[in-house]
């Protein structure tokens, strides 16, 4: 069965902090991974994507890293700001998602 | 600008009741898709279709059916609700490359449905 995991299911930062969100995958065939921002009350929105020959993309103060021989992608957020606070998903090949993580930022 | 809305954005029924959700966008995309989430759970794919007259069910597809009549509308309808079905529900599209749910898909704000 194609299972997305991420880890961990929330965590709170300080803001001006970096953090870290982790997902591993056993989707198979893999076409691409794409990370979702989804803020409180609306529909998510995407961040960045991945196919299998990329192993880092960046938008902002956001970067998603791949390793496609271990499954596993992160999502680094740097400086964090109020406006981070949100639900990341974790997309594999268009269809399987993740449950998100929720990150809280905390003046 | 293009977008994609759902309509209602709330709704209280009851037990047994049919009930329909809206799903109307004017990207022009071949692919429309219904989730529910729920806490917990994350988004799970109820329906999908991938143009006009064809659908396709998800991994939560009981108690629910789609019909695609056109580009734009992708109507879901739960036939008789159950308090089961109480969840928040959100539809989105993208466009077709190789007849695939790969490209990049745009959510609508959501519907939160409530079955008592």
């Amino acid at each position: 069965k194609n299972q997305v995991e991420q880890s961990p299911q929330s965590l709170i930062i300080l803001e001006g902090k970096n953090c870290t969100l982790q997902c591993n995958y056993t989707v198979s065939p893999f076409s691409n991974l794409r990370w979702y921002k989804q803020d409180t009350g609306r529909g998510p929105v995407s961040l960045t994507i991945m196919t299998f020959s990329e192993n880092t993309k960046s938008n902002g103060r956001y970067t998603a890293t791949l390793d496609a021989d271990t499954k596993q992608s992160s999502l680094h957020i740097t400086a964090s700001q109020l406006s981070d606070s949100a639900s990341y998903i974790c997309v594999v090949t268009g269809l399987s998602f993740g449950a998100g993580t929720t990150v809280t930022v905390r003046a | 600008d293009a977008e994609i809305t759902q309509s209602p954005r709330h709704k209280i029924t009851e037990t047994g009741r049919q009930v329909t959700l809206a799903c109307h966008q004017t990207w022009n995309h071949n692919n429309m898709f219904w989730y529910r989430q729920d806490l917990g759970h994350g988004l799970r794919l109820i329906h999908y279709s991938y143009g006009v007259h064809d659908t396709n069910k998800g991994e939560v597809s009981d108690g629910y059916s789609v019909s695609r009549s056109n580009t734009e509308d992708l109507p879901l309808t739960l036939e008789s609700a159950a308090s089961s079905q109480t969840s928040v529900y959100f539809c989105a599209s993208s466009d077709r490359t190789s007849g695939s749910a790969y490209n990049e898909q745009f959510f609508g704000p959501g519907t939160r449905l409530t079955v008592l």
